[in-house]
């Protein structure tokens, strides 16, 4: 079965500084790419950047960036400059071709923004 | 394009009730899925259409839910004899598709919170 772990359950970071949220998982799938999603307090989810796994070239979206290592099966955020508007949940979620791109979901990270 | 939608944005019934929520996709958007997320928690996947076709469903949807996509547009998904574990937020998302693999991604609605009394 497909996991994810994200084992930081919360972050606090100061404005204007960055922050890393990691993430590793578990598939057997050999075509797949990976989310991180954003949900603010009270607020819909939003797609924060994606990486395809195909693509050794990590993803980079603004200010959020990702450090993808297939090998380890991890897929950390960076978030550079952080500002007081990316206080929210975050989630990292994987889909594989072979489970018709299907979203498994991590428990999620709480990010505090410190002004 | 206004996004997903849904509604109503909360709800609270009573134990035993039955209840229906309403999920508008972004037009065009060929996959619709539904998620339930408790507090805390990330979404656990209830059950996702291609079209009108109802191509999975979870364990975790009990013969009390059912859910419908007809004509391929909007979706319904209904709670029979709700019960206070029922108590939580159900997302809505779409996402294209097919194609390339960029069609596979996300969106998601703001959710219906339900309460179960």
């Amino acid at each position: 079965a497909q996991t994810v772990t994200q084992s930081q359950p919360e972050m606090s970071v100061q404005e204007a500084e960055t922050v890393t949220l990691s993430c590793t998982y578990d598939t057997s799938e050999s075509d797949y790419y990976l989310f991180w999603y954003k949900q603010p307090p009270s607020r819909q989810m939003i797609l924060v950047i994606r990486q395809e796994a195909y693509k050794q070239q990590n993803a980079t979206e603004n200010r959020f960036s990702v450090n993808f290592q297939k090998a380890a099966k991890s897929f950390s955020l960076k978030i550079s400059d952080s500002q007081l508007g990316d206080a929210a949940m975050y989630f990292c979620a994987p889909g594989g071709v072979d489970s018709n791109y299907q979203l498994i979901w991590g428990a999620g990270t709480k990010l505090i923004i410190k002004p | 394009d206004t996004g997903v939608s849904q509604n109503p944005r909360h709800k609270i019934t009573k134990r035993g009730q039955n209840v229906t929520f309403r999920c508008d996709p972004i037009s065009e958007h060929n996959r619709l899925y539904w998620y339930r997320q408790t507090l805390g928690q990330g979404p656990e996947f209830l059950t996702y259409f291609q079209n009108e076709a109802q191509l999975e469903k979870s364990r975790l949807l009990s013969d009390r839910f059912s859910a419908e996509r007809p004509k391929g547009s909007f979706s319904t998904l209904e709670i029979q004899r709700t019960e206070q574990g029922d108590s939580a937020m159900y997302l809505c998302a779409s996402s294209l598709g097919f194609g390339s693999r960029g069609d596979y991604e996300q969106y998601f609605g703001p959710g219906t919170r339900l309460t179960v009394t």
